[in-house]
């Protein structure tokens, strides 16, 4: 059971847009800057989006993140085959005890 | 170009231990914070332990407090894991990663490819 709740899946046809969101609370991303990461089968996970809407350098426009409250969102558009991979947000705890915490991930299919 | 490579890995018998290395280039060490996280076959990331630039902090999830110990040698730019009294559930491939920070936020800019660890007898 992940701390932070992220839909297992999510689908969409090519050329279309995607949304993943991640669910926390006060101690978690109600409190910190959130993470997002994309991980292809069998490679490391990649850093998309970090400081709640700030992309690394590399990282297309078509990735964008936003927060409210407690709650944060992975926006993709112009999808393309390439994008199907798992995505993960991630933040910082702030309660007693103190760690990263990680959504359950989500499968992202382009159909 | 940051690299970071992990090596350590192995099959272990349960209870057994293992010392997980981290040997990071590219980037000036000791000016940040490293964490490592574990993914089990099939599963999702799980972070399991950081500690700040200087090592002085340091911080454990609760599935292996007690058990692992993160520490760091600013002048190998290396990190390190110490896992002891292994169980099956510890079986996973155990990433490398550089916070944003000196600090540990758990934002991760770069990734080690990672070393599997199998813990069965």
């Amino acid at each position: 059971q992940s701390v932070l709740t992220q839909p297992p899946s999510v689908s969409a046809a090519p050329g279309q847009k995607v949304t993943i969101s991640c669910s926390g609370s006060s101690s978690n991303i109600g409190d910190n800057y959130v993470s997002w990461y994309q991980q292809f089968p069998g490679r490391a996970p990649k850093l998309l989006i970090y400081d709640n809407n700030k992309r690394p350098s590399g990282i297309p426009d078509r990735f964008t993140g936003s927060k409210s409250g407690t709650s944060a969102t992975l926006g993709i558009t112009g999808l393309q085959t390439g994008d199907e991979a798992d995505y993960y947000c991630g933040t910082w705890d702030s309660s007693v005890s103190a760690g990263g915490v990680f959504g359950g991930g989500t499968k992202l299919t382009v159909l | 170009d940051v690299h970071l490579l992990e090596s350590g890995g192995g099959l272990v018998q349960p209870g057994g231990s293992l010392r997980l290395s981290c040997a990071a280039s590219g980037f000036t060490f000791s000016s940040y914070a490293m964490s490592w996280v574990r993914q089990a076959p099939g599963k999702g990331l799980e972070w399991v332990s950081g500690l700040s630039g200087s090592g002085g902090s340091t911080y454990y999830a609760d599935s292996v407090k007690g058990r692992f110990t993160i520490s760091r040698d600013n002048s190998k730019n290396t990190l390190y894991l110490q896992i002891n009294s292994l169980r099956a559930d510890d079986t996973a491939t155990y990433f490398c990663a550089k916070d944003k920070s000196w600090v540990v936020v758990a934002s991760f800019d770069y990734w080690g490819r990672g070393t599997l660890v199998t813990v069965s007898s």
